[in-house]
């Protein structure tokens, strides 16, 4: 089915560790974002990539990098962990004029 | 400064009956798009209704409609005949054109009584 990918749906970190959020999508869209939610809250925007090839800071990028490997995949590393950063990441991705779409999210803890 | 204010964090609507959620936006660019989006208790973000700055009427999608002021510079979602499904979180979402920054709102709780 046609819509936006996002691996893994769950996981569990130790502080300090490191891992990667991945995220596909395979509607053809040139703009790609990383949210993350936290209890309660709106999405605050990690980084963003308005089209293959640039990568963009949004509200919340301090902690993170990410990479838009190709149009297809755009990835969220944490690179050492903190509990801080436990909350549910949502990718999206799509066009102005016709709304965007999101995955169904990850949901990190770190401990 | 790009900024998206919802100011009702809950509301409650008897099913059936309209319910309109506020939204107001700060934003120096001259194009840009508005969006809401649904959120239920499962998670999952769900697209609703996108409003353009230069849209002469207002959105309509099935039961949902965008009531747009510009001048204003708000945005309000209305709900018509509420049914127990719209109980959700619903967001207000902006995108200029230039910076192809989409930012979000907080959000407002909505519960549809029977």
């Amino acid at each position: 089915n046609a819509g936006v990918t996002q691996t893994p749906k769950f996981q569990v970190l130790k502080t300090g560790q490191s891992m990667t959020l991945q995220c596909a999508q395979d509607m053809n869209h040139n703009s790609m974002y990383w949210y993350r939610q936290d209890p309660g809250m709106g999405l605050r925007l990690i980084y963003y990539s308005a089209s293959e090839g640039t990568t963009d800071k949004g509200e919340v990028p301090n902690g993170y990098n990410v990479s838009r490997l190709n149009k297809r995949e755009f990835s969220l590393r944490l690179e050492s962990a903190a509990p801080s950063q436990t909350s549910v990441y949502f990718c999206a991705s799509g066009r102005r004029d016709y709304g965007y779409t999101f995955g169904s999210g990850t949901r990190l803890t770190v401990v | 400064a790009q900024k998206i204010t919802q100011t009702q964090p809950g509301m409650f609507v008897q099913e059936k009956e309209a319910v309109t959620l506020d939204c107001t936006y700060d934003t120096s660019d001259q194009s840009y798009g508005l969006f809401w989006y649904k959120q239920p208790s499962s998670g999952e973000m769900i697209f609703l209704i996108y409003q353009g700055s230069y849209d002469e009427q207002n959105a309509t999608e099935g039961r949902y409609s965008l009531n747009f002021q510009k001048a204003r510079k708000s945005a309000n979602l209305v709900i018509s005949a509420s049914q127990l499904g719209d109980s959700a979180m619903y967001f207000c979402a902006m995108r200029p054109v230039n910076t192809g920054k989409l930012i979000f709102g907080q959000g407002t709780t909505l519960q549809v009584k029977p």
